[in-house]
């Protein structure tokens, strides 16, 4: 069974500061890894999609790593900014794009 | 990209009522759907999947007679909350995994939150 823990948490940076989110997964058999981002009482947003042929995908101060091996994933923030307070979600998408499962999220909080 | 949509977006009901919530794949086909739950300050876990023309498959401690999922068509797939109580309350998020033409890969709904009164 899959199991995907996110650390840390929480976390929570002054404005302009570079950081890091972690993922890991227990099962290296995957389809691809999404990570999204979640506002308080909203949806989903999906920020970057990594194939299970992929070692790392970029958007824009966003750029996702994926280490399928060690069952590992990054997401690195680069100069953060206080509209990037939010909950990150790692999700794991397994063989045959089948279920997905996800981490519990890393709350992150930018302050001004 | 692709789209999928979930409607209605809010819902709040009376306990005892039946609610249905849908999940649509606007500019592609969908084999496959998942449904996912997600109780406030928790993450998202999986109730079941949906299969084009056949049963659903629900994950373990998810009733199948609570929770009925049709998914008639390659566009479409519902989740009705039958007799739904306060503690169905929670953020229903539907995901649809593309078909041929798109790329094999999943795109997720904006969820429904539902709140039972």
């Amino acid at each position: 069974k899959q199991e995907v823990t996110q650390i840390p948490a929480a976390l929570s940076v002054p404005e302009g500061e570079n950081l890091v989110l972690n993922c890991s997964f227990t099962d290296s058999a995957i389809y691809n890894l999404q990570w999204f981002r979640q506002d308080p009482g909203k949806g989903l947003t999906s920020l970057l999609l990594i194939q299970s042929s992929q070692r790392e995908q970029t958007s824009g101060r966003l750029n996702a790593s994926l280490d399928k091996s060690s069952g590992r994933s990054t997401l690195y923030i680069a100069a953060s900014q206080p509209g990037d307070s939010a909950t990150y979600l790692c999700a794991v998408i397994g063989p045959n794009a089948g279920k997905s499962t996800f981490g519990d999220g890393t709350t992150l909080t930018v302050k001004p | 990209g692709a789209v999928v949509s979930q409607h209605p977006s809010w819902v709040i009901c009376k306990s005892g009522t039946s609610v249905k919530i849908e999940c649509r794949s606007l500019d592609f086909q969908a084999t496959t759907m998942f449904w996912y739950r997600q109780f406030p300050k928790q993450s998202l876990m999986l109730m079941a999947t949906s299969n084009e023309g056949s049963k659903a498959t629900y994950e373990q401690g998810v009733e199948k007679d609570k929770f009925l999922i049709n998914h008639a068509s390659l566009t479409l797939s519902t989740l009705t909350v039958t007799s739904a109580h306060p503690e169905d309350s929670s953020f229903y998020i539907c995901s649809a995994r593309a078909s041929e033409g798109v790329g094999e890969t999943q795109y997720f709904g904006p969820g429904t939150r539902l709140l039972v009164l």
